[in-house]
């Protein structure tokens, strides 16, 4: 198993430009979510599923978007990128349908916005 | 809202030192409780979890015990180790979502 993969490992933007974070798993997790790290602050929910086709908005959802169309995959979207958004991103996934189970994290991804 | 604190960091021991960080937290109704370890550069791991009052988590010499009266869950090693420099969250959840700490930065020095 390759666990939570996370894609890309750095990224530089460029303010107002797009991306898309990727996360996937292969462990048939139901429960996927994607939080942000920054100095001080712990790590703060950006969104989160439940299962495929459902998404709800955690702590800091503002400027985020991401879709559930499969089990595996679940994507960050940032639609307009800012400097306030330059952080360390990671994705994690668990069984079950809420957030009482083990949350096994990606490895991270590094974002700069200048 | 759901909330917890974290001792301020970051700590610095030696190795065999006796570790504890402590944790406390704000919550509505029964949360489960965890402590998540990072090491440099990689993702969280979870390290040991409590699900009901008076439970004990254990793992790798760490211990914690959830304590209702106190609404704490203070973590403890009574030997560290220089492989046990990290990053310590600890974090709670009642439902859907996950509630992190701050996080304690432990440096361990031969």
């Amino acid at each position: 198993n390759a666990g939570v993969t996370q894609t890309p490992k750095f990224q530089v933007l460029k303010t107002g430009q797009s991306m898309t974070l990727q996360c996937a798993q292969d462990m048939n997790h139901e429960y996927m979510s994607w939080y942000r790290q920054d100095p001080g602050m712990g790590l703060r929910l950006i969104h989160y599923s439940v299962g495929a086709g459902i998404t709800d908005q955690g702590e800091v959802p503002n400027g985020y978007n991401v879709s559930r169309s499969t089990t595996e995959d679940f994507p960050l979207r940032l639609l307009s990128a800012a400097p306030s958004q330059t952080s360390v991103y990671f994705c994690a996934s668990s069984r079950g349908q809420d957030a009482t189970n083990e949350q096994y994290f990606g490895p991270g991804t590094r974002l700069t916005v200048t | 809202g759901d909330s917890v604190t974290q001792m301020e960091g970051p700590v610095t021991l030696s190795e065999e030192a006796f570790l504890t960080i402590n944790c406390t937290y704000t919550a509505t109704g029964y949360p489960s409780l965890f402590w998540y370890v990072q090491y440099p550069g990689e993702g969280l791991q979870l390290l040991l979890k409590a699900t009901k009052a008076d439970d004990k988590g254990s793992n790798k010499g760490f211990e914690a015990t959830y304590r209702k009266e106190t609404t704490s869950f203070h973590l403890e090693k009574g030997s560290v180790q220089v492989s046990d420099s990290a990053v310590y969250f600890c974090a709670l959840t009642s439902g859907s979502r996950l509630t992190f700490g701050e996080g304690t930065q432990l440096t361990v020095n031969p």
